[in-house]
């Protein structure tokens, strides 16, 4: 039973455009949402969050919106740079935390 | 600053026999966790602990044993190692519950 789905495996862009990364999930008693930055051969890094009382949290060129009536939320990176590819993983906490299954975001130069 | 230490990073095992996979933080993090994580799958919780000397099951807990000692030690045992607990398992900490994680490296265990 995925809770936390990112139904898409991976996903390319060009240097200096946006990436948009998107996650659903099905549990209404979610209420802290993350998502986290993993490369290989190392443990996934905590990037930015948003709690469910709030509908968007910017951090330099990372955004996090969140759609609580659609159970949706996606990440921006505006400007993207060939140093943000990597694997995206989305997480929701109730405070159990699940996570969704990864988007591998590669970013060509 | 070490933040989350695993050891060992790679393990090959036989059918039956068993481990122990080691977490260290040195963040004074109350809560600690150990995940698997499996190609279209995600990380998936195994078992968790609130504070040293406890422990609870999550998602996926059949097969391991977990025992929180110290504060700063998480470790994680298989019993009997099958093949299907063959996978990249990640442990993690943090200051509350349900907030950002810090993760150690992982360590790449195969069961032949």
């Amino acid at each position: 039973d995925q809770q936390v789905k990112q139904n898409s495996p991976s996903l390319s862009v060009q240097e200096g455009r946006i990436s948009i990364l998107n996650c659903d999930y099905t549990n209404s008693m979610f209420d802290y949402f993350l998502w986290y930055k993993k490369y290989p051969a190392e443990g996934p890094t905590f990037l930015i969050s948003i709690s469910s009382i709030k509908d968007k949290n910017e951090d330099g060129r990372f955004t996090v919106f969140l759609n609580k009536s659609a159970k949706h939320l996606s990440l921006h990176i505006v400007p993207s740079q060939p140093g943000d590819s990597a694997v995206y993983f989305c997480a929701a906490s109730s405070p159990d935390m699940r996570f969704g299954a990864g988007t591998r975001l590669t970013v060509k130069p | 600053n070490a933040g989350v230490t695993q050891t060992p990073k790679f393990r090959v095992l036989k059918t039956g026999q068993s481990m122990t996979l080691l977490c260290a933080q040195d963040m004074n993090h109350e809560y600690m966790y150990w995940y698997r994580q499996d190609p279209g799958m995600g990380l998936r919780l195994i078992h968790y602990s609130v504070g040293e000397g406890t422990t609870a099951k999550g998602e996926v807990p059949d097969g391991y044993n977990v025992s929180r000692l110290k504060k700063q030690n998480f470790l994680l045992g298989l019993e009997s190692a099958a093949p299907s607990q063959t996978s990249v398992y990640f442990c993690a900490s943090s200051k509350i519950q349900g907030g950002g994680y810090t993760f150690g490296s992982g360590t790449r265990l195969t069961v032949v």
